[in-house]
Formats: structure tokens, sequence, C-alpha cells
């Protein structure tokens, strides 16, 4: 699996927009681009994936470059509760098991 | 239904002893994998089922670990002779094909291993 980049953590206040970044440079034709987080004491959990075009959910957006070697995943109003780990990894829609990296601590200030 | 379960949750042994964890998988999954995560590292892959048969372990799955999914629902992860570096939170996660075919995990709780 193609590796992904990401900050080791950001800060953001309460009820602002969020963009977290990844770099994924050697990212291939058929890796999706997936986006789980994972909250203290729980394990992760799904926020959203994409290809190519840019994807919106009730969680989160994700805007991926068109050359497909970043991508950011936007919080549009960050809450308390979106404090966590944000992991970004690749992987084709035949794989199976995700390759974790070390993610992104989010911290959000009252 | 509630979602990927996991028991114990915690779990302290002594170096030597052997382990079990148990997994319950979102019931119409006919997926499952077992990870495990360190602190302040994401999760690792250990190995996956489809219903009963165990398609995929890492190299992290040492001759100790030995992993179940007998009828291709409940799982079991077992440790032998457990020792100090087992120490780690073991995540247990489901899936089924979805939509446009997106394989999409749920993931339990953990089980918190202690080896002292």
């Amino acid at each position: 699996d193609a590796k992904t980049t990401q900050p080791n953590s950001m800060e953001s206040n309460e009820e602002e927009p969020v963009h977290l970044p990844c770099n994924h440079s050697t990212i291939s034709g058929t890796d999706y681009i997936h986006w789980y987080r994972q909250l203290p004491s729980q394990g992760p959990e799904y926020v959203i994936h994409g290809l190519t075009s840019n994807v919106n959910n009730r969680m989160a957006s994700l805007a991926i470059a068109e050359d497909r070697k970043s991508s950011t995943l936007i919080l549009h109003r960050a809450t308390l509760r979106d404090a966590a780990v944000y992991y970004c990894i690749l992987r084709d829609n035949y794989g199976q098991n995700f390759v974790f990296g070390p993610g992104t601590r989010l911290s959000v200030l009252p | 239904d509630t979602g990927v379960s996991q028991n114990p949750r915690h779990k302290i042994t002594k170096r030597g002893q052997n382990v079990t964890f148990r997994c319950d998988p979102i019931s119409e999954h006919n997926r499952l994998y077992w990870y495990r995560q360190t602190l302040g590292q994401g999760p690792e892959f250990l190995t996956y089922f489809q219903n009963e048969a165990q398609l995929e372990k890492s190299r992290l799955l040492s001759d100790r670990f030995s992993a179940e999914r007998p009828k291709g629902s409940f799982s079991t992860l077992e440790i032998q002779r457990t020792e100090q570096g087992d120490s780690a939170m073991y995540l247990c996660a489901s899936s089924a094909i979805g939509q446009n075919f997106y394989n999409e995990q749920f993931f339990g709780p953990g089980t918190r291993l202690t080896v002292l």
C-alpha cells in the first residue's frame, strides 16, 4: 500500500472550519483515499472516502487534488466532539485490511 | 444491532499466561478483522476472515497468536505464553460489501491487554 504523510497534530477553535491535510505522492490509479477517525477510548470510525472527485457527507468533505497526490479532510464547524486522531489511508477497492499511519491528533479548543 | 462488541474490555495477565479475546461482529457482516494498536500508533493489521475462512495473516501474527471464526459469526483471538510486548489494544472490525462495493470497516471498542 502506498504511504501517506500527515501532520502529527493540529489545533482548532470550536465552531471554526478545520482543514486536515494528507500527502500521498505515490498513490496508484486504483487507490481510494479513506479517512477514519479515532475518538478517545474508542475504535476507529469511518469518516469519508473518495477516488477522484470531491466528496461530501454529513460528517465532512473530502477535497482531492487534481493530480491526486494530496487531499484535505474538511470539518466545516469543529465541535469538541471532533477531537480525535484522524487517519488518512490509501487502499484499492479490492483490498481488505487498512494500513494505518500515526494520523493527525486534532485538538478542539472551546 | 448495536455494532461490533468485544469482550473483555480490559485484561491484565502475568507474563507466560494464555489469554483469549472474543469479538462479535455486526450480524450480517461476513468479513472480520483483527488489529493491534500500541500507544501513540495507528492500528496494525493482524488477520482477516471471510466467513469462517482465515484468508490473510500479517507477519506480526507470531506462532503464539491464533485466531478462529468457527461458524463464520463470532471470532476469538488467543495469545499463548504472553510477553510484555503483547501489551496493546486489540481491535476487531467487521465489514460487508456495501453500496458501490465499498468495504467500510466497523470497529469495536477494543480489548486492552496489560501483561505484567
